[in-house]
């Protein structure tokens, strides 16, 4: 199994740019999340997915979009790149509810200039 | 809301014992986690409390009180490799979906 998998590793956009950060799971499991990472902070939800179909929002969901129409996959759009959303965003996944271990995949390091 | 507190810094040396403690505040508790992050990689599972007492894995057990609303991680033996961010976690939102984490814990293990 290759885990949980996120394209592309790190990305410089310009303020205003819009794109997909992608995330994918090959474990079948049920919950997804995107979290962002800003230096010196802890892990903060954007949103989070308990399946195929159903999605909510986080701690910081503002300035995000997400979709889930597979178990596997579970994109973050950002819809107009802010300098203030310049971070590391880890997505992760687990089994399902009554399951506490989560797996985070290796993370994107995302600029806006 | 929900809201988790732990220290920002602990230093120890190699073979000692550090605990670090984490205390919460949240609707809908569902259980506390633990977790491990090195240099800014992928954070990785260490340990989960459900109920009231001591979980042990290897050199490193995790306890709760959830009268208290409090939990800590116990590492043993420190190593440096040790050395890392330390995450508390717990569950709750729709469905337990929701994993929110406190704004980490640095060791620093020192020989």
């Amino acid at each position: 199994n290759a885990g949980v998998t996120q394209t592309p590793k790190f990305q410089v956009l310009k303020t205003g740019q819009s794109m997909t950060l992608q995330c994918a799971q090959d474990m079948n499991h049920e919950y997804m999340s995107w979290y962002r990472q800003d230096p010196g902070m802890g892990l903060r939800l954007i949103h989070y997915s308990v399946g195929a179909g159903i999605t909510d929002q986080g701690e910081v969901p503002n300035g995000y979009n997400v979709s889930r129409s597979t178990t596997e996959d579970f994109p973050l759009r950002l819809l107009s790149a802010a300098p203030s959303q310049t971070s590391v965003y880890f997505c992760a996944s687990r089994p399902g509810r009554d399951v506490d271990t989560q797996y985070f995949g290796p993370g994107t390091r995302l600029t806006v200039l | 809301g929900q809201s988790l507190e732990q220290p920002s810094e602990v230093t120890a040396v190699e073979g000692a014992i550090v605990q670090i403690n984490c205390t919460y505040q949240t609707s809908g508790f569902y259980g506390l986690s633990w977790y491990q992050q090195h240099d800014g990689g992928a954070p990785t599972f260490l340990s989960y409390n459900a109920l009231d007492g001591l979980e042990e894995t290897g050199r490193f057990s995790s306890f709760l009180s959830r009268s208290d609303s409090y939990g800590y991680l116990l590492l043993q033996e420190l190593q440096m490799k040790d050395s890392a961010s330390y995450f508390c976690a717990v569950r709750e939102g729709n469905q337990g979906g929701k994993l929110i984490f406190g704004q980490g814990t640095e060791l620093s293990v020192k020989p």
